[in-house]
C-alpha cells in the first residue's frame, strides 16, 4: 500500500464550486505539505503544517484553505474554484529533521 | 526571479548517452540539494541529495554541487529509455523550494 495517498485522483469541477482534495499517510510523519504543479513553473507550495494545531501559509495560498484533522491527515479546499486553478496537486510529508518529502500520486483537478 | 532556476528543456538524447542536468540558484542559506524523478501521472520521488558542496555517486547517477557558483548538476551515464522522466532539483534552506524541472526524453 502507498504510504501517501490522495483523494480524488483526478477531478473536474465548474467555476464557482467548492471542492475537498484529501491526502492520508501511512509514514508517521508530523510534517505534511499542499503544492500545485503547473507546466513551467514546477512545483509551488500552497499550505504546510509541522503538526495538528499548526497551519502555515506557502506562497501562493490565496484562494484556498487546508485542515488538518489528524497526524495522518491533511485536506485542501478549494471554496470557489476558478479556471487558473486548474492544476497537478501533491501531498507530501516529512519527518521531523529530515531533509526528505515523500509524495503523494497527485490530484489532477480542472475547473471549467 | 525564481531561488531555483531550471532550464524545463524538453531534452531528447539516443539510449547510452550521458545526460547533464543543471539548475541555478540565489540562496546562499541552501544547505541541502535534491535531485526529484516523476514519472508521468506520478508524484515525484526523492532520487539523490546532497548536503554542501561535492559529488554523490549513486549507480548512474552522480550529484554535484557547487556552492562557489550556486550551481546544481545531475549527470546520468549509460542512460536506459526507463529514465525518460522529468527531472526536478530542489534545494532546502528553511524551506524546499523547487526548479521547474527538465523533461528528459531517452530514444532506444
Amino acid at each position: 500500500d502507498a504510504d501517501v495517498t490522495q483523494t480524488p485522483r483526478n477531478r473536474i469541477t465548474k467555476t464557482g464550486k467548492r471542492i475537498m482534495l484529501e491526502c492520508s499517510q501511512t509514514k508517521g510523519h508530523d510534517r505534511m505539505y499542499w503544492y500545485r504543479q503547473d507546466p513551467g513553473l514546477g512545483l509551488r507550495l500552497i499550505y504546510y503544517s509541522f503538526d495538528v494545531k499548526d497551519i502555515n501559509k506557502g506562497e501562493i495560498s490565496d484562494g484556498y484553505s487546508v485542515s488538518r484533522q489528524a497526524q495522518a491527515k491533511f485536506s485542501l479546499s478549494l471554496e470557489s474554484a476558478i479556471p487558473n486553478q486548474t492544476a497537478l496537486y501533491f501531498c507530501a510529508t516529512r519527518a521531523p529533521g529530515g531533509e526528505t518529502q515523500y509524495f503523494g500520486p497527485g490530484t489532477r483537478l480542472l475547473v471549467l | 526571479q525564481k531561488e531555483v532556476e531550471q532550464d524545463p528543456g524538453p531534452l531528447s538524447v539516443p539510449e547510452g548517452a550521458i545526460v547533464s542536468l543543471n539548475c541555478t540558484y540565489s540562496n546562499s542559506a541552501f544547505q541541502y540539494f535534491m535531485w526529484y524523478r516523476q514519472y508521468s501521472r506520478k508524484g515525484p520521488e526523492l532520487l539523490m541529495y546532497t548536503y554542501s558542496s561535492g559529488n554523490k555517486e549513486d549507480g548512474r547517477f552522480t550529484a554535484q554541487v557547487d556552492k562557489s557558483s550556486k550551481y546544481i548538476s545531475l549527470f546520468i551515464r549509460d542512460s536506459q529509455p526507463s529514465d525518460s522522466a522529468t527531472y526536478l532539483c530542489a534545494a532546502w534552506g528553511q524551506k524546499l523550494v523547487f526548479g521547474q524541472g527538465t523533461r528528459l526524453t531517452i530514444n532506444p
